[in-house]
């Protein structure tokens, strides 16, 4: 069964700390793939990214990046000198690649930024 | 501009009196889904479509259906609704699978069900 957990539920940072949202996967597909999302207080979700299960660089975007490492099945999300506007709730998920279009989230990690 | 819409945005209901919710797209995706938010459950999928008269069962199924008669349209249906099924509902679109994959969210129907 595919399972995704967010152990860590709420962070709270001060403006221009560096913070690192954990994401713990099990699948036992050898193809699959990673996804991370944006939920500000405003509650629409926002699509950050997503990553292969067979490739596994590392992404910056911006203050944004992400590390896929595959041996500890975890897949990373690290936000740099942060900001208010980086407060949200943050949900990582995974999809197989087998001809479905089956997403598992994990229950989100509520991230408070303060000024 | 690119977007997915749903309606209403915000209903409350009685057990067992039958609900839609609609929802659309406009970028002409194939791939559309609805999940469901619950505190402390995060997002679960209630079902899925791969494209047009072809859908199947996420997470959480029970007490739903869904129908995918065009492209663009892929509507939530609560026969009869129960309060169990109280909860923030989001639709969500996707192009096909490619390096540029890009997901779309509606904005969110809140169903209170008493």
């Amino acid at each position: 069964a595919q399972k995704v957990t967010q152990a860590q539920t709420e962070i709270s940072v001060v403006e221009k700390e560096d913070v690192t949202l954990d994401c713990v996967y099990e699948t036992r597909d050898t193809t699959y793939y990673l996804f991370w999302y944006k939920q500000p207080p405003s509650g629409e979700l926002v699509f950050l990214i997503r990553r292969n299960s067979f490739d596994e660089q590392n992404e910056i975007s911006g203050r944004y990046s992400w590390n896929f490492q595959k041996s500890t099945s975890s897949f990373n999300f690290t936000i740099t000198a942060s900001q208010v506007v980086d407060s949200a709730v943050y949900f990582c998920a995974l999809r197989s690649d087998y001809n479905t279009d089956k997403l598992i989230f994990g229950t989100g990690t509520r991230l408070q930024v303060f000024p | 501009e690119a977007q997915v819409t749903q309606n209403p945005r915000y209903l409350i209901t009685v057990t067992g009196k039958k609900l839609t919710v609609t929802c659309s797209q406009n970028m002409n995706h194939e791939y559309m889904s609805w999940y469901r938010q619950d505190p402390g459950l995060g997002l679960r999928q209630i079902y899925y479509s791969m494209n047009v008269e072809v859908t199947d069962k996420g997470d959480v199924p029970e007490g739903y259906k869904v129908s995918r008669k065009e492209k663009r349209n892929f509507p939530l249906i609560l026969e009869s609704p129960s309060p169990n099924q109280t909860s923030l509902y989001f639709c969500a679109s996707r192009s096909l699978q490619g390096p540029r994959e890009t997901q779309y969210f509606g904005p969110g129907t809140r169903l209170l069900v008493l």
